[in-house]
């Protein structure tokens, strides 16, 4: 079975940009959720959705925001994007309430 | 909300001896704790996970303990290969979602 699949890998943007990842996850997941990851912030959890809903939230801004698709897959975009957003973006799926599966990350840098 | 503290944030041993990581929890309602090993490059790897109705679990070199009353699980790596040098992350949350990670173990194995 294929892996969590993350587009694009590596991302370069400007300040005040808007930028926006995609997640496809495990074939048969339907759960899928957003991590940032930052060397002074460590991981942290986004947002998670599940049957295109969304079902949980970080604490994150406004500026971020996601999406599910009927297939499960799902998108996330970040607004006005500032140079604290540089980060890896991980996307992890599970069934339902299960174990969680990342996929590569999307390494974000805003100039 | 969730806290995960997690000891140590390096840890480097002899190749064959065995490696301990430590994490302590705040929320009581927490049931899942889940372990990851991160590559360079890579997303966080499942490794090993340990629900609250169970005490300790075991895979192979890789054993996972949990102390409800005290807050804290462990992870023990035994007979340490120099694949197992990466960064380990602990995590805890409730119902396997909206995971809160502690800061990782940087794990050194010296041949």
């Amino acid at each position: 079975k294929a892996g969590v699949t993350q587009t694009p890998r590596y991302l370069i943007k400007t300040r005040g940009q808007q930028v926006t990842l995609s997640c496809s996850p495990i074939s048969g997941h339907r759960s899928v959720s957003w991590y940032q990851q930052t060397p002074g912030q460590g991981l942290q959890f986004l947002f998670e959705y599940f049957s295109e809903t969304q079902r949980n939230k970080g604490n994150f801004p406004g500026r971020f925001s996601g999406r599910q698709f009927s297939n499960s897959r799902s998108e996330m975009n970040v607004s006005t994007l500032e140079l604290g957003d540089s980060a890896l973006y991980l996307c992890a799926s599970s069934l339902s309430r299960d174990e969680q599966y990342f996929g590569p990350g999307t390494r974000l840098t805003v100039t | 909300g969730e806290n995960v503290e997690q000891h140590p944030s390096t840890l480097s041993v002899q190749e064959g001896d065995s490696a301990v990581i430590k994490c302590t929890y705040s929320d009581s309602a927490s049931n899942y704790f889940p372990w990851y090993k991160q590559e360079l490059g890579k997303g966080p790897q499942l490794i090993i996970d340990i629900r609250s109705n169970v005490g300790e679990k075991k895979d192979q070199r890789i054993a996972v303990t949990l102390n409800k009353t005290a807050k804290h699980f462990s992870l023990h790596i035994t007979e340490t290969q120099p694949e197992d040098s990466a960064v380990y992350f602990c995590a805890a949350s409730q119902g396997a979602q909206k995971l809160v990670f502690g800061q990782g173990t940087r794990l050194t194995i010296n041949p």
